[in-house]
């Protein structure tokens, strides 16, 4: 049974700290993803990375970055939290072969207060 | 403009009924389509792929018209377990093979 996981499903931080949030997949994919979902916006993707210690930027990666330094792990790293990155966040891995079924993680809602 | 347009609903319809979702995109160059569905806080998950022929999953038919850039999601005797928000997804190959777009979702509701 393929599984993403995410290190938390509800977090709460303030304005200006630092938040780490992980990834971790079990079907050796060599594509992960970071989304942002919001009411009336769908998925936004932030950042995805195709391969170890790659990475490229999404449509919407202001005030975030990433890193991957094992295949199963992708991380997305709130530099300096700000209110308006309150959301919820999915992650997801794909296979090079069929990078259209991406497997999504539970999300974590993260609020800033 | 989104990339990808979907009316939001809410659906309500009863057990039995037929009900259809259409989406729009705006890139002539999408290649890919699919249907996702994603359950009250849970994640999405793929449903089906659209072919440009058409195709059926069971209650499931999706259907793709290259010309107007819409394509359309048809579910024949809903089930209450059909109840859940549809996102029309559109990919390219701009990006290493992994841009895909997300629509917002349609919202359904199928009711005893």
């Amino acid at each position: 049974d393929v599984k993403v996981t995410q290190s938390s499903r509800y977090l709460v931080k303030r304005t200006g700290e630092k938040v780490f949030l992980e990834c971790v997949q079990d079907m050796d994919h060599e594509n992960m993803f970071w989304y942002r979902q919001d009411p009336g916006l769908g998925l936004r993707l932030i950042y995805f990375s195709y391969d170890v210690k790659m990475k490229e930027k999404g449509d919407i990666p202001e005030g975030y970055s990433v890193s991957r330094e094992k295949k199963e792990r992708f991380s997305l790293i709130l530099e300096s939290a700000s209110t308006n990155q309150t959301s919820m966040y999915l992650c997801a891995s794909s296979s090079r072969d069929f990078s259209y079924e991406q497997y999504f993680g539970p999300g974590t809602r993260l609020t800033v207060t | 403009r989104k990339e990808v347009e979907q009316d939001p609903g809410p659906f309500n319809v009863p057990e039995g009924a037929t009900v259809a979702f259409n989406c729009t995109y705006s890139n002539s160059a999408s290649q890919s389509f699919f249907w996702y569905r994603q359950d009250c806080r849970k994640e999405p998950k793929l449903l089906m792929s659209v072919y440009s022929s058409g195709n059926e999953d069971g209650r499931f038919t999706a259907q793709l018209n290259r010309a107007s850039q819409y394509i359309s999601l048809l579910i024949r005797d809903s089930k209450l377990s059909d109840s859940a928000t549809y996102l029309c997804v559109v990919k390219s190959d701009r990006r290493n093979n992994n841009d895909m777009r997300f629509g917002a979702g349609t919202r359904l509701t199928v009711k005893p």
